[in-house]
């Protein structure tokens, strides 16, 4: 089961914010939390990964609140090509797989 | 760059036959990898962890005699899909973690496979 849980689909302008908030009510101590953008046919890119507080790169921000029970990506002025499904994920270390859930589709709209 | 790299990126075959795909760490060495299958507008599905040394650990409900899994070094695994059928036809993803960036799983382009 995936210990994940996003909303199904987004839309965005482009140019806009976009924030995709993610839940992992029962996440373990020692998980990060790293997110991951797929294009279709195409694996997953590796966005950003955090364990708490505000981590940010110079494609995204994530922001993961003093609970840790859910966490919020943060694409600043999103493109068309920024058009993509956009996974959540936990897990404690490399040797763990991760679950994939179902994502979020991003849609950016010019 | 990529750091995991899979081959082919596409291949057809027929009904019947076997193909294998493999999966490299570029430029570090993973003792564990993972594969994944994703059928189109789906997430993608855990089918095995791939252990260096080792014998695969499979998810449940995955075949291990059709899905033939071999890590036979620190940087190649590969999926061998034996007497493959239609319904196998997929795109098939691996991943590793990096252990010089604090175990990030990165994943490889992923390969297409189509049984006709």
């Amino acid at each position: 089961l995936a210990k994940t849980t996003q909303p199904i689909s987004m839309d965005s302008y482009e140019g806009q914010e976009v924030n995709i908030t993610c839940s992992h009510n029962n996440i373990a101590t020692n998980d990060y939390i790293t997110w991951y953008q797929q294009f279709p046919s195409q694996g997953p890119r590796f966005i950003i990964q955090g364990y708490k507080t505000k981590v940010t790169n110079e494609v995204a921000s994530l922001f993961i609140p003093a609970d840790r029970k859910s966490s919020t990506l943060s694409l600043p002025r999103v493109s068309l090509s920024d058009t993509a499904v956009y996974y959540c994920l936990v897990g404690d270390t490399g040797n763990t797989p991760l679950v994939f859930g179902k994502g979020t589709r991003l849609s950016v709209i010019a | 760059g990529a750091v995991v790299s899979q081959h082919p990126s596409r291949v057809i075959c027929k009904s019947g036959t076997s193909v294998k795909i493999e999966c490299r760490s570029l430029d570090f060495q993973a003792t564990t990898m993972f594969w994944y299958r994703q059928f189109p507008k789906q997430s993608l599905m855990l089918m095995a962890t791939s252990n260096e040394g080792s014998k695969a650990t499979y998810e449940q409900g995955v075949e291990k005699d059709k899905f033939l899994i071999n890590h036979a070094s620190l940087t190649l695994s590969t999926l061998t899909v034996t007497s493959a059928h239609p319904e196998d036809s997929s795109f098939y993803i691996c991943s590793a973690p990096r252990p010089d960036s604090g175990n990030t799983i990165y994943f490889g382009e992923g390969s297409w496979l189509t049984v006709v």
